[in-house]
């Protein structure tokens, strides 16, 4: 198994701001994505983060918006940039040793993130 | 679009009683894993179940896979009120070389003690 951390766990920051999260894990794992889930919904992947190159985005995120950096196989971060109250959601990290299949995934416990 | 499709939505229980959960998916999978969800919480993996297998057991929870269906089954056992929680389907929805998980809307169980 792997253990996920997150920080921040919860932050309340200004429309226009921008914050950046991040997400270690306490094991090499080979794969490592960040979500978003908004109240009461399910999880949509934003990216999967790729070590020592760009990340690749799902549909409907942008890297200007969303960049992410692995600079290391157990450690990324994601930032939220230019932030309006839509972007309020829990931001979740994951890692999984797959390889080349999307196996079992270990989650961090989230940042929540409220945007006034 | 959602691949996986949990139902019932929602469901409320006795404690000691079973609890089932359904998930729907639409393409060919690889594998298909459960996940629990306590509030405010991050997830937590349950079980894995590949495409060649038909029904996995891991101490209360017992899942079954129907590939010819696009279905899957999650059931508990004896439940216990520590079992609320969120319970999300998820199925490798591999394009490609990527692998990522899809995850479906999720179920609510509450355990009445």
């Amino acid at each position: 198994s792997a253990v996920i951390s997150q920080k921040p766990s919860r932050d309340i920051c200004q429309r226009g701001t921008s914050l950046t999260i991040q997400c270690q894990v306490d094991s090499q794992v080979t794969m490592m994505f960040w979500y978003r889930q908004q109240p009461g919904q399910s999880l949509t992947l934003i990216a999967t983060a790729n070590q020592g190159s760009e990340a690749t985005y799902e549909s409907g995120f942008v890297i200007d918006k969303f960049p992410i950096s692995r600079p290391n196989l157990t450690f990324s971060t994601l930032t939220v940039s230019n932030m309006s109250p839509e972007d309020s959601s829990i931001y979740l990290c994951s890692g999984g040793k797959g390889v080349g299949t999307a196996d079992t995934q270990y989650f961090g416990p989230g940042t929540r993130l409220t945007v006034l | 679009s959602q691949q996986g499709e949990e139902d019932p939505q929602a469901l409320s229980i006795q404690e000691g009683e079973n609890a089932t959960m359904n998930c729907s998916y639409k393409t060919s999978i690889n594998n298909l894993q459960w996940y629990r969800q306590n509030s405010g919480r991050g997830l937590v993996h349950l079980i894995l179940i590949r495409s060649n297998e038909r029904e996995k057991h891991s101490g209360r929870l017992r899942v079954t896979l129907d590939t010819s269906k696009k279905s899957s089954s999650l059931l508990i056992t004896a439940s216990r009120a520590a079992d609320t929680a969120s319970y999300f389907c998820a199925t490798d929805a591999r394009t490609g070389a990527n692998s990522k998980l899809t995850f479906g809307k999720g179920i609510t169980l509450s355990v009445r003690p």
